[in-house]
């Protein structure tokens, strides 16, 4: 059953902690995304990564970190810089063409 | 750099009425315009794309309409049911660029 798969569904980060959101696909796609959904907004991109141990900053990169190991994980770090993390996480990856993404049911970001 | 343009951020319509959302661009050099939708608590599907070499392109019930020289493209819905309740986003794309979304449209469908 291919597809994406981002863990944990919701997340709880206290004052000061760093949290990681990890994203997994078994599409064999080249390109993976981070996104950030805020209500009423459009999703804004974090970071990106066309090939393995290569990635690009997004729009909003600064208090977020990433890496990319291997073509199938893609995992986001939330760090204690990020000052309003509180959002909805969403990976995403694309094939040889980069225009159809298929996005991954997202991560729930909560500050305690 | 790109910016899109949604209108509007929420619709409501009676089940079996149509719905239109239109999206409006700035970059001439964006050549491919997805729509997306998203249930709640869901991550984003896509329902139906168009490239700028196509100016209308249908689905069933969908179709999506694209103006390259207005720059703006829409999403049409006919017969809505409920189940077509949901978030819809539009965006645009240039290869070698990132996608650039829309803010989204809430649809309701009222039964």
């Amino acid at each position: 059953d291919g597809g994406i798969t981002q863990s944990p569904k919701y997340l709880f980060r206290k004052e000061g902690q760093n949290v990681t959101l990890s994203c997994e696909q078994n599409l064999n796609h080249d390109a993976m995304y981070w996104y950030r959904q805020d209500p009423g907004q459009g999703l804004r991109l974090i970071y990106y990564s066309q090939i393995v141990n290569d990635f690009q900053k997004g729009d909003i990169a600064e208090g977020y970190s990433v890496s990319r190991e291997k073509k199938e994980s893609f995992p986001l770090t939330v760090t204690s810089a990020q000052k309003n993390p509180t959002a909805f996480y969403l990976c995403a990856s694309s094939g040889t063409s980069r225009e159809t993404q298929y996005f991954g049911p997202g991560t729930r970001l909560l500050v305690l | 750099g790109e910016n899109v343009e949604q209108h509007p951020s929420t619709l409501s319509v009676q089940e079996g009425d149509s719905a239109v959302i239109k999206c409006t661009y700035s970059d001439s050099a964006s050549n491919y315009f997805p729509w997306y939708k998203q249930e709640l608590g869901k991550g984003p599907q896509l329902i139906i794309d168009i490239r700028s070499n196509v100016g209308e392109k249908k689905d069933q019930r969908i179709a999506v309409t694209l103006n390259k020289t207005a720059k703006h493209f829409s999403l049409h819905i006919t017969e809505t049911q409920p189940e077509d309740s949901a978030v819809y986003f539009c965006a645009a794309y240039n290869y070698g660029q990132n996608f650039v979304f829309g803010p989204g449209t809430r649809l309701s469908v009222l039964p």
